[in-house]
């Protein structure tokens, strides 16, 4: 199985900063990469798909760059709405796995 | 409007059994690799299975392989999770999530693009 790791688990942050998730694979994935941002008590949402395509009606602040073995997810200016868990999943094998989470929180 | 609707969650005793169904609606359904998500409680995501858009072909995690069946009736546009032999770590929120799947030049784009609300299954005695 392809292991997914984020870093860092938890981070805080305040409204307006600029965030950087990071994604590592256990191997090449290409740009199979996906990241879903998920609220509490909520259904995940999908934000960004092939490692940099924004999915229709998500904010151009969020942005992902990266292929092979490391990825980013990165948000220029935190918005208050912003602050949730985000995971990154990859694609290249048809069983998907997901990484552990990253927790924004609000400084 | 495109949906999906997960039913079927309960209490069941460990070794008991459960079938979890979720209902599509507003998209072509028999055009969608179809996927179950769980997540217990307090933890991260975690992808189950996968069905393709015909049924022909299905895809299980590790933990579940040999527990769980998946399956689709393209018919009535909806996805079933037949879970048996369960046990105390199986309790979790279940999700379905679409996966479009499509091509497009050289490349494939594989995501899951839309999520039902999730169902909850409890495993205790």
């Amino acid at each position: 199985d392809i292991q997914m790791t984020q870093s860092p688990s938890s981070l805080s942050a305040s409204v307006g900063d600029r965030v950087t998730i990071t994604c590592r694979a256990s191997q090449s994935i290409g740009t199979y990469l996906n990241w879903y941002q998920q609220k509490p008590g909520k259904a995940p949402k999908l934000m960004i798909y092939a490692a940099s395509s924004l999915q229709g009606g998500v904010p151009s602040r969020f942005s992902g760059s990266g292929s092979g073995t490391d990825f980013t997810l990165t948000i220029s200016s935190l918005q208050p709405e912003d602050f949730a868990t985000y995971y990154c999943q990859q694609a290249y094998s048809t069983m998907y796995t997901f990484g552990q989470g990253t927790k924004l929180e609000i400084k | 409007e495109v949906q999906l609707v997960e039913s079927g969650g309960g209490l069941v005793q460990p070794g008991g059994s459960l079938r979890l169904s979720c209902a599509a609606s507003g998209f072509t359904f028999s055009s969608h690799w179809m996927h179950w998500v769980r997540q217990a409680p307090g933890k991260g995501l975690v992808w189950v299975s996968c069905v393709n858009s015909d049924g022909s072909s299905t895809s299980y995690a590790d933990s579940v392989k040999g527990r769980f069946t998946i399956s689709r009736d393209n018919a009535r546009n909806t996805l079933s999770l037949q879970m048996n032999s369960l046990r105390a770590e199986d309790t979790a929120v279940y999700y379905c999530a679409r996966d479009p799947r499509y091509g497009a030049g050289y490349y494939y784009y594989y995501y899951m693009d839309v999520w039902g609300k999730g169902t909850t299954v409890t495993v205790s005695s």
